[in-house]
């Protein structure tokens, strides 16, 4: 089945650590996202990847990294600089250019704790 | 960055009733999409609208584009309990960018049976 796939659904950490989560889509979009949740709140972008080995910063980029080596995959390190790294974080992908019709396809996302 | 007004923020229900919501936004818009998210899951795209005006219908759900092109609402007919989780809005504007799309803060949909 097509979709887009976060893992791990659940993730701890302590303080000073870097994590890294994982998207990888099998929708042959060009576009990937990441957005962070937090209650009661909106989606806020982080980063997103228009083409491969490209990418732009969001609204709340600092803290976080990214890479976009191949198509399918588009992972987000959270690193020991973010302040407040515990959240719901969303992956999404899109088509792009003539064929984008605007629409986000979600990954089913991933809780990270930090302890 | 800009977040669109979204309200109301919550609602409890009970099973049976209508629903409506609604996004507002300063800025005009080329594209609404609603979205629904269940709760510790992603959201999924509910409706999609790309015309002013449009009145668009998904089963119980109807959503239309304002026509000032600044806001857009979406109506649940006929609750159900499978309705409950938090709906969200989001635009793009013309001209936007590719990660110009800007979600409203979320309605939070509860429904007593």
């Amino acid at each position: 089945d097509g979709g887009i796939t976060q893992s791990p659904k659940y993730l701890f950490r302590k303080e000073g650590q870097n994590v890294t989560l994982s998207c990888e889509q099998n929708l042959n979009h060009d576009a990937m996202y990441w957005y962070r949740q937090d209650p009661g709140q909106g989606l806020r972008l982080i980063y997103y990847s228009q083409i491969v080995n490209d990418f732009q910063k969001g609204d709340i980029a600092e803290g976080y990294s990214v890479s976009r080596e191949k198509k399918e995959s588009f992972p987000l390190t959270v690193t020991s600089a973010q302040k407040n790294p515990t959240a719901f974080y969303l992956c999404a992908s899109s088509l792009t250019g003539q064929t984008n019709t605007g629409e986000l396809f979600f990954g089913e996302g991933s809780r990270l704790t930090v302890l | 960055g800009q977040q669109l007004n979204q309200s109301p923020q919550s609602m409890f229900i009970q099973e049976g009733e209508d629903v409506s919501m609604n996004c507002t936004s300063s800025s005009i818009f080329n594209t609404w999409l609603w979205y629904k998210q269940d709760p510790g899951e992603g959201p999924v795209l509910l409706i999609a609208l790309y015309k002013a005006g449009e009145l668009t219908s998904n089963g119980r759900l109807t959503a239309q584009f304002g026509i000032t092109r600044k806001d857009s609402f979406l109506n649940i007919s006929a609750s159900i309990p499978s309705d409950v989780g938090i709906y969200f809005c989001a635009g793009r504007r013309y001209g936007g960018s590719q990660g110009n799309l800007i979600f409203g803060k979320g309605t939070k949909l509860s429904v007593k049976p």
